[in-house]
């Protein structure tokens, strides 16, 4: 079945810092990736998503590209401030069944520190 | 902003007892989902649910767990016979759309069996 692989498992940057995380995929017929974040205590919460048919998505700070052919997806973080302290998922999904359930990577615990 | 609702936040339960974990899913969805993240440990898929019927589940979801829309709002998760390694965070998802649409997490209910 589809696994998604996620890293790294842990990022400490400098506030203003960038933040890069990477997430391979299996599914080939995979076509939507959506990223979370999750903070302590409280449940996934959706931050940006991409589907197959796009190679980049930029929303303020953040952005997602896409690598169909190698089976790779990146979350960028540009200009990190303290608040995007949390764990971020990765998650594929693919159309069999067409409802679409999400399989998620391992997650990063990003800390940006002040 | 609509949101989806999960009670209790906190269930503990002796093993063998029956649970039932509840979810108000987004007034407007008409896909569910059930996933569950023993503590750090992935989210992983459990079950999805459309048109009062299960579209596709894990295999983690055997028949101890079942899932029902009693009514126009609510979406529940009953496992009858608790485990142990059924302590877990168990979070419901919902989507407006089929396909790759975006599905919106609740906070989670944290199941814990003793």
């Amino acid at each position: 079945g589809e696994n998604v692989e996620q890293h790294p498992s842990t990022l400490s940057v400098q506030e203003g810092d960038s933040a890069v995380i990477k997430c391979t995929y299996s599914d080939s017929a995979s076509n939507y990736f959506p990223w979370y974040k999750q903070e302590l205590g409280k449940g996934p919460q959706l931050i940006i998503d991409i589907r197959s048919n796009v190679g980049e998505k930029k929303d303020q700070r953040i952005a997602v590209t896409l690598n169909k052919t190698a089976k790779h997806f990146s979350l960028h973080i540009t200009e990190t401030q303290p608040e995007d302290s949390a764990v971020y998922f990765c998650a594929a999904s693919s159309p069999g069944g067409g409802y679409n359930k999400l399989i998620f990577g391992a997650g990063t615990r990003l800390a940006v520190h002040p | 902003e609509p949101e989806v609702t999960q009670t209790p936040s906190h269930q503990v339960t002796q093993m063998g007892q029956e649970v039932i974990l509840r979810c108000v899913p987004i007034s407007n969805h008409l896909y569910f989902y059930w996933y569950r993240q023993i503590l750090g440990q992935k989210v992983e898929f459990l079950v999805s649910f459309y048109n009062n019927e299960i579209s596709e589940k894990s295999e983690i979801f055997d028949d101890q767990f079942s899932v029902e829309r009693p009514d126009g709002s609510n979406f529940t998760l009953k496992i009858r016979s608790t485990k142990l390694e059924d302590s877990a965070m168990y979070f419901c998802a919902s989507s407006a759309r089929q396909g790759a649409g975006e599905q919106y997490f609740g906070p989670g209910t944290r199941l814990t069996v003793t």
